[in-house]
This record gives structure tokens, C-alpha cells and sequence, in this order.
């Protein structure tokens, strides 16, 4: 699977909209990006998923750069209950069926 | 909705012996299993790849010799870690999906702490 480079940390206050990002520079034409959340005590949660063309869904927006060489994830109106760690991941849409995690970002929420 | 259920939450063994754990899935056909370490570092490590009706595929380092995988219908799995070490410990978490266009779906996971 390709590589996913994100910032160890970032930090935000309740109520501001975050943008996490994600860079996927050797990312191939048939490999998803996905994003899931881990919240301690927890298994990982399924955030949003996308190809090529930005997604949204009730947790998040997904921005696909159009080289797909980076993507980032934005949280809209964060709450103290989106403090996580958040991985970016990508996937493969052949015989591969894995996610493989990183280290992801974590994301402290100040009230 | 789809969950996985694992059990048990957490679990105490002495070096050398082993420890099961469960996987349940509720709400969806669980056709692949993938079992998960997180070291107390919170690096995750793919065990093996579960299929039903397919050989389960094991990642580099981790062996069926030491832990054995059984997936025996669309909705269980189970895991048991041999002769279990300190290095052993860990967070091991169970995420099952219904086919490889489907996100997947993961349990709380089993704590393991090796004694």
C-alpha cells in the first residue's frame, strides 16, 4: 500500500472548523483514500471515503486535490467529542482488501 | 446499523500461556476479517487477513503458529495468541467488512496484558 505522510498533532478550539491534512504523493489510479477516527478505549471509527471528486456525508468533508496527491479532511464545527486520532489511509480496489494504518494525527479539542 | 462485538474487553495471562479472543459481527455479513495488534505505542500492526472460503493471509511476522485465526461463518471469528509474551501485549482489534468495495467496521477491541 502507499505511503501517507499527516502531522503528528494539531489542535483546535469547540466550534472552529479544522482542516487535517493529508499528503499521498506515490498514491495509484486505483487506490482509495480513506479516513477513520480513533477515540481512545475504541476501535477505529469510518469517517468518509473518496476516489477523485470531493465527498461530504454527516461526519466530514472530504477535499480531493486534483492530482490526488494530497486530500484533506475537514471537521465542520468541531465538538470536544471529535478529539481523536485521525488516519488517513489508502486502499486498494484489487485483490487487496487491507487497511494499513500510520501513526495518524491527533487532534485535541480545547472547550 | 453494523457493529462487531469483541470479548473479552480486557484480559490478564501469565507469560507463556495463551489467550482466545472473540469476534462477533451484528447487521452484516462479515466475508473478511482483519485482526489487528496496537502496541502500547499505538502503532498498529495487520495481523492476517481473513476470507471466508480463502486461505487467510498473514502478514510478514506474524505466523498461524502463534496465532491461530478461525473464521467459520459470515458473522464470528476468534484469535488465539500461543504462548503469549511480554511483547505480545497490546490493544487486538477485530474489523470485518461485508466485501472489498465496503468500508470496514471495527470492535472496542481486546486488551491484552501478558504477566
Amino acid at each position: 500500500d502507499a505511503k501517507t505522510t499527516q502531522p503528528d498533532s494539531m489542535e483546535s478550539t469547540e466550534g472552529e472548523t479544522v482542516h487535517l491534512p493529508c499528503s499521498h504523493a506515490t498514491i495509484s489510479g486505483n487506490e482509495y483514500i480513506y479516513w477513520y477516527r480513533q477515540v481512545p478505549l475504541q476501535g477505529p471509527e469510518y469517517v468518509t471515503h473518496g476516489l477523485q471528486q470531493n465527498t461530504t456525508n454527516s461526519m466530514a468533508f472530504l477535499a480531493i486535490a486534483s492530482d490526488r496527491k494530497s486530500s484533506t479532511l475537514i471537521l465542520p464545527h468541531v465538538s470536544l467529542r471529535d478529539a481523536a486520532v485521525y488516519h488517513c489511509i489508502l486502499r486498494g480496489t484489487g485483490g487487496n482488501n487491507k487497511l494499513t494504518f500510520g501513526q495518524g494525527t491527533v487532534l485535541s479539542v480545547i472547550p | 446499523g453494523a457493529l462487531v462485538y469483541q470479548y473479552p474487553r480486557r484480559t490478564i495471562c501469565k507469560s507463556g500461556t495463551s489467550m482466545r479472543m472473540e469476534c462477533q459481527a451484528v447487521g452484516f455479513q462479515a466475508t473478511s476479517v482483519a485482526w489487528y495488534r496496537q502496541s502500547p505505542q499505538k502503532t498498529f500492526e495487520l495481523i492476517a487477513l481473513s476470507t471466508v472460503n480463502s486461505a487467510i493471509k498473514y502478514e510478514q511476522n506474524f505466523t498461524q503458529e502463534k496465532f491461530p485465526i478461525s473464521h467459520p461463518n459470515l458473522s464470528f471469528s476468534s484469535m488465539t495468541v500461543l504462548n503469549a509474551y511480554l511483547e505480545d501485549r497490546g490493544l487486538y482489534l477485530c474489523g470485518a467488512n461485508r466485501d472489498r468495495n465496503s468500508d470496514y467496521t471495527f470492535g472496542s477491541g481486546t486488551r491484552l496484558l501478558v504477566i
